[in-house]
């Protein structure tokens, strides 16, 4: 019963530092997406994926490169990590067109 | 374009008394609109959906929704608010293609024994 798993779920980071925040999914969902939750600013859509091999940008986009292999996994990954990337980062799935987003628990990330 | 204001960042109520959390939105097609709520240090998860039909929309927990085309708005209530409801809440507008979700900024309820 395990939904959407991220990992990991705090890490610091230093500037210009890369890394990547792990998504795994097993309800065989074909949409997967990252967003970021800022104080005051709700969520906002970073990339998303309807189906392995098949990724498009959302809000805001820049700083974040995404890919997906497999139909569970979807990395969010930070080439060059910069102070404005701190932030809460989730990953949510879906199946494609059923409108229900399913979150995982959040990976908070502190840019220093 | 697409977009999602909630009217107050903080809404606080006794328990017991009616909640009534304010959403409006902005959408260039017909819009798919939903509830989310946040627990402490926990992901979203789903209250409710409008997507089409019946513009009274009911969720779990006790919580509804009506869908105002009028309006523009989609505002969140529940006739009497327990301890348990404390937590923030999203409102949030999609196309029909449900690829991208624009929320909204939140409003964090308080319950007031």
């Amino acid at each position: 019963n395990a939904g959407v798993t991220q990992t990991p779920k705090f890490q610091v980071l230093k500037t210009g530092q890369s890394m990547t925040l792990q998504c795994a999914q097993d309800m065989n969902h074909e949409y997967m997406s990252w967003y970021r939750q800022d104080p005051g600013m709700g969520l906002r859509l970073i990339h998303y994926s309807v189906g392995a091999g098949i990724t498009d940008q959302g809000e805001v986009p820049n700083g974040y490169n995404v890919s997906r292999s497999t139909t569970e996994d979807f990395p969010l990954r930070l080439l060059s990590a910069a102070p404005s990337q701190t932030s809460v980062y989730f990953c949510a799935s879906s199946r494609q067109g059923a409108g229900e987003l399913f979150f995982g628990e959040g990976s908070r990330l502190t840019v220093l | 374009a697409q977009s999602v204001t909630q009217l107050g960042s903080h809404v606080s109520v006794s328990e017991g008394a009616l909640v009534l959390l304010r959403c409006n939105y902005s959408s260039s097609v017909p819009p798919y609109l939903f509830w989310y709520v946040q627990y402490p240090n926990q992901g979203l998860q789903l209250l409710l959906k409008y997507t089409t039909g019946a513009t009274l929309v009911k969720g779990i927990n006790g919580f509804e929704a009506e869908f105002k085309k009028s309006e523009t708005s989609f505002h969140l209530t529940k006739p009497s608010a327990h301890m348990s409801d404390a937590a923030e809440y999203f409102c949030a507008v999609s196309a029909n293609n449900f690829n991208k979700f624009y929320f909204g900024s939140g409003t964090k309820l308080n319950v007031k024994p």
